[in-house]
């Protein structure tokens, strides 16, 4: 009964290349987000999507690309994946702008 | 925009005393405070929240209390066992107006309970 899950939970892979990070949520929420946690652990907000629509878009490289297909899911699509973009990604959800419940976040790896 | 801030950024307790992190945030429109933990290797967990509307909540051995008008909250974990030790992040939000939800977190206090 996972609430927020993504896949994969690891993903290490070579500079240059392009991944996707997978998110679902089945709590019924109508809002989604990627927030990317540094080595230092400090969480920062990258995009969120309220019904499919994009309504946050922080300052991130546009090599970043989100796409939710549906309410219930909230993809990341990185191209020309760099060194600085190793970290733990994390996909919350929420109805409207109410409490936000994480998934267990994806560790991404760039050699 | 909003910027938090939260300290200490460790601390060690024994068993059974209490735990106190405090944050201080800027904007003053800021009106939703939530405190998550994190368990190592696990995403961030909602543990309690006050709105600004509120000065003081608790939650069994955890409470938070927010101070408007000095523009600071704080978490309060009594009788600490070792299952308490995570990192802790507060985090501020214009919850319910044009900011859709935006968290702006916190630093993050390791917590560490010794038995």
């Amino acid at each position: 009964d996972t609430a927020v899950s993504q896949t994969p939970k690891y993903l290490v892979t070579q500079m240059g290349n392009d991944k996707s990070i997978k998110c679902e949520q089945n709590l019924g929420h109508d809002t989604m987000y990627w927030y990317k946690q540094d080595s230092k652990k400090f969480l920062k907000i990258m995009f969120s999507y309220n019904n499919k629509e994009l309504i946050i878009n922080e300052t991130v490289p546009n090599r970043f690309s989100p796409k939710s297909p549906d309410k219930a899911h909230l993809n990341l699509h990185i191209n020309s994946l760099e060194l600085g973009d190793s970290a733990v990604y994390f996909c919350a959800s929420s109805q409207e702008r109410d409490e936000q419940f994480f998934g267990p976040g994806t560790r991404l790896t760039v050699l | 925009g909003e910027n938090v801030e939260q300290h200490p950024s460790t601390l060690s307790v024994q068993e059974g005393d209490s735990a106190v992190i405090k944050c201080t945030y800027s904007d003053s429109a800021s009106n939703y405070f939530p405190w998550y933990k994190q368990e190592l290797g696990k995403g961030p967990q909602l543990i309690i929240d006050i709105r600004s509307n509120v000065g003081e909540k608790k939650d069994q051995r955890i409470a938070v209390t927010l101070n408007k008008t000095a523009k600071h909250f704080s978490l309060h974990i009594t009788e600490t066992q070792p299952e308490d030790s995570a990192v802790y992040f507060c985090a501020a939000s214009r919850r319910r107006t044009d900011s859709w939800g935006k968290l702006q977190f916190g630093a993050g206090t390791q917590v560490v309970v010794t038995p």
